[in-house]
């Protein structure tokens, strides 16, 4: 199973948008409404931000939205903040009990 | 407060085994799916395996099929990851994490080096 596609690097001012893309295929983010997105500050373990593509577990900002169209799913930062910067990495259930993630995107906030 | 906290990393020669330890607290371990993810240093986050609630239905990545055994012990609030034939590419931070198609909860990860 290949990893999903992201870009390697995103960036935007506090109080601007940003938005990430992930890119796979109809055999695991164009097939199911399981895309899950996290949040990974350098030395910490990941933090779930979004899941079943627009989902927001209890206490992430409503900065963070999900969404997906095709096989290509995407996390949008709306009003950045510094405490935003980190990286972000996309992940989807990839049929026969397996899950994948993306190659992972490095947020700057400028 | 939901906390998983791993165990048992350290350094080991190619060939060799080691087994990883997840405890899990604040929460009905029984109740959850528990998984192995895994990063290895500057890299991205890899699946490794998952455990049902139960214990009865298991599944493994390509990359560590027969060679990794996930188990649990809901009476111990424990899950375990026995990992032999270990290969310099098995180098990785490995952290538990619970769900099953996201994960919600993640521990602070246990550093696996394999190196002679």
């Amino acid at each position: 199973q290949s990893a999903l596609t992201q870009p390697p690097s995103a960036s935007g001012s506090p109080g601007q948008s940003v938005t990430i893309s992930c890119t796979g295929t109809s055999s695991d983010v164009g097939g199911y409404n399981y895309v899950s997105w996290y949040q990974q500050h350098p030395g910490k373990a990941p933090k779930l931000m979004i899941y079943e593509v627009s989902k927001r577990p209890s206490g992430v900002p409503d900065r963070f939205s999900g969404s997906k169209s095709g096989n290509t799913a995407s996390l949008t930062v709306s009003g950045l903040q510094a405490e935003d910067e980190a990286d972000y990495y996309c992940s989807s259930y990839a049929g026969s009990n397996n899950k994948v993630f993306g190659t992972g995107t490095k947020v700057t906030v400028l | 407060e939901v906390q998983l906290v791993e165990s048992g990393g350290g350094l080991v020669q190619p060939g060799g085994s080691l087994r990883l330890s997840c405890a899990a607290s604040g929460f009905t371990f029984s109740s959850y799916e528990m998984n192995w993810v895994r990063q290895a240093p500057g890299k991205g986050l890899e699946w490794v395996s998952y455990i049902s609630s139960s214990g009865s239905t298991i599944y493994y990545a390509d990359s560590v099929k027969g060679r990794f055994t996930i188990s649990r012990d809901n009476a111990k609030n424990s899950l375990y990851l026995q990992m032999n034939s270990l290969r310099a590419e098995d180098t990785a931070v490995y952290y538990c994490a619970r769900g099953y198609a996201d994960f919600d909860y993640w521990g602070q990860g246990t550093l696996v080096t394999v190196s002679s």
